[in-house]
């Protein structure tokens, strides 16, 4: 999607292991947001950022932490990755509430 | 707390014909709600929103819905599908706090010939 871009667009891993996701955004929007879509469960918010540092939790924040320490990017780190992380990872962003959301392409991450 | 609840999880139609795709909510506050498309393997994009006003809203590819605040619902329409309307549609609400969106948890709506 324009202006934003959500990286690498697939992944696989080990159980285990440290995961990070990138998204950049290029709109210099304030609100940028981390969900996760599982089959049956539709998107559920895993963490988001209303400014540089500024982060909270979503509703399945357990085993994610993010970051932002510029207003471009966004990072979901996955601490010690397992096969219940496995999902597609969307990332998107908002410069005001009205407005709604631009959703990244996504990331299709898969633990092994 | 706010939630988003889709009613029919598939709904299968035929080329031409019409289709409502079901939405109800539960808030606490006033709300802003959302209607997302999403094409196979890709993200999301906004087809109409509602946030204040006229309970019509217009959206994108021939698409409307209608906020009916008694019944708490925001259904989705289109009068005529297309094959290429075939695609995951996902409703949503703005959380209590305003700061994000709750979503449903999607309909997969599948247009055939």
């Amino acid at each position: 999607d324009a202006g934003i871009t959500q990286s690498p667009r697939h992944k696989v891993t080990e159980t285990g292991t440290p995961v990070t996701l990138r998204c950049h955004q290029t709109e210099n929007h304030r609100y940028m947001y981390w969900y996760r879509q599982d089959p049956g469960h539709g998107l559920r918010l895993i963490h988001y950022s209303y400014g540089v540092k500024d982060t909270d939790k979503g509703e399945v924040s357990d085993g994610y932490s993010v970051s932002r320490s510029k207003t471009e990017d966004f990072l979901l780190t996955l601490e010690s990755a397992t096969s219940s992380q496995t999902s597609v990872y969307f990332c998107a962003i908002s410069g005001h509430r009205e407005d709604g959301y631009t959703f990244g392409s996504g990331t299709r991450l898969t633990v092994v | 707390a706010q939630s988003v609840t889709q009613l029919d999880s598939q709904v299968p139609v035929f080329e031409e014909a019409p289709v409502e795709l079901r939405c109800n909510y539960s808030s606490s506050v006033s709300v802003y709600l959302f209607w997302y498309v999403q094409y196979p393997n890709q993200g999301l994009q906004l087809l109409l929103k509602y946030l204040s006003g006229s309970t019509l809203v217009k959206g994108i590819n021939g698409f409307e819905a209608e906020f009916n605040k008694s019944q708490t619902s925001f259904h989705l329409r289109k009068p005529s599908v297309h094959i290429s309307d075939t695609a995951e549609y996902f409703c949503a609400v703005n959380n209590q706090a305003g700061t994000a969106l709750i979503f449903g948890k999607g309909t997969t709506l599948s247009v055939s010939s």
